[in-house]
């Protein structure tokens, strides 16, 4: 099956500071890669939509100068924590569409990353 | 606005029962339809995806898809302690994000 990838698992900074997470489409060309955040028993919220060599679009609320998306590649993209704050502490996750899964566009979600910021 | 429902549950099925999850969607121009399963603390695994109308059926897992009626169903058989996880329903059209309900909480006692 798909595989995604996300690095690092768990990351702990100082308020200030600022966090990349990277998520790799291992096994499939990905031209549409999705992040997404997930508080404690609170559901999947979408943060933005990133299309490989363009611009991400971003969820309502959510701040693109603060969440910074590169999509390099098709199969690489990099969420950037700018300047984070104990409220950006969050369980991060990326998530990656194969567009050659028989036409039913299958998205597969990476592992997801924990950041605490202190 | 589009939206995906689901019963948040819990439901609770002893072992070896069928554990019957379901979900509607607003929208008529949904294409595709999906199931997640969620452990607490990790990220959704997908486990199956449906098309077109009618059953598709998977090792112990069965989606059923009734567009008309915008529903879609999946059952367990044979639940297992391991299937207790948090169940998502995510509905997709052409041109938008996977939408995803609440999710149904599946607990199964041994």
């Amino acid at each position: 099956g798909a595989v995604v990838s996300q690095h690092p698992s768990w990351v702990i900074c100082k308020s200030g500071t600022s966090v990349k997470i990277e998520c790799r489409s291992l096994d499939f060309q990905a031209t549409t890669m999705f992040w997404y955040r997930q508080f404690p028993k609170q559901s999947l919220m979408l943060m933005a939509t990133s299309n490989e060599g363009s611009k991400a679009t971003y969820e309502q609320g959510v701040e693109k100068d603060k969440f910074l998306i590169n999509h390099a590649s098709l199969t690489l993209s990099t969420l950037t924590v700018t300047s984070a704050h104990p409220e950006d502490s969050s369980f991060y996750i990326c998530s990656a569409r194969d567009g050659a899964s028989g036409g039913g566009y299958e998205q597969y979600f990476g592992p997801g990353t924990r950041l605490t910021v202190t | 606005q589009k939206e995906v429902e689901q019963n948040s549950g819990p439901l609770s099925v002893p072992e070896g029962a069928i554990a019957s999850l379901n979900c509607t969607y607003s929208d008529r121009g949904s294409q595709s339809f999906f199931w997640y399963r969620q452990y607490s603390g990790k990220s959704p695994e997908l486990i199956m995806s449906i098309y077109s109308n009618g059953d598709k059926e998977d090792g112990r897992f069965t989606a059923q898809l009734n567009k008309a009626s915008q529903y879609v169903s999946l059952l367990i058989r044979d639940s297992q302690p391991s299937d207790s996880a948090t169940y998502l329903c995510a509905v997709w059209e052409a041109g938008t994000a996977l939408i995803f309900g609440k999710g149904t909480t599946l607990s199964v006692s041994s």
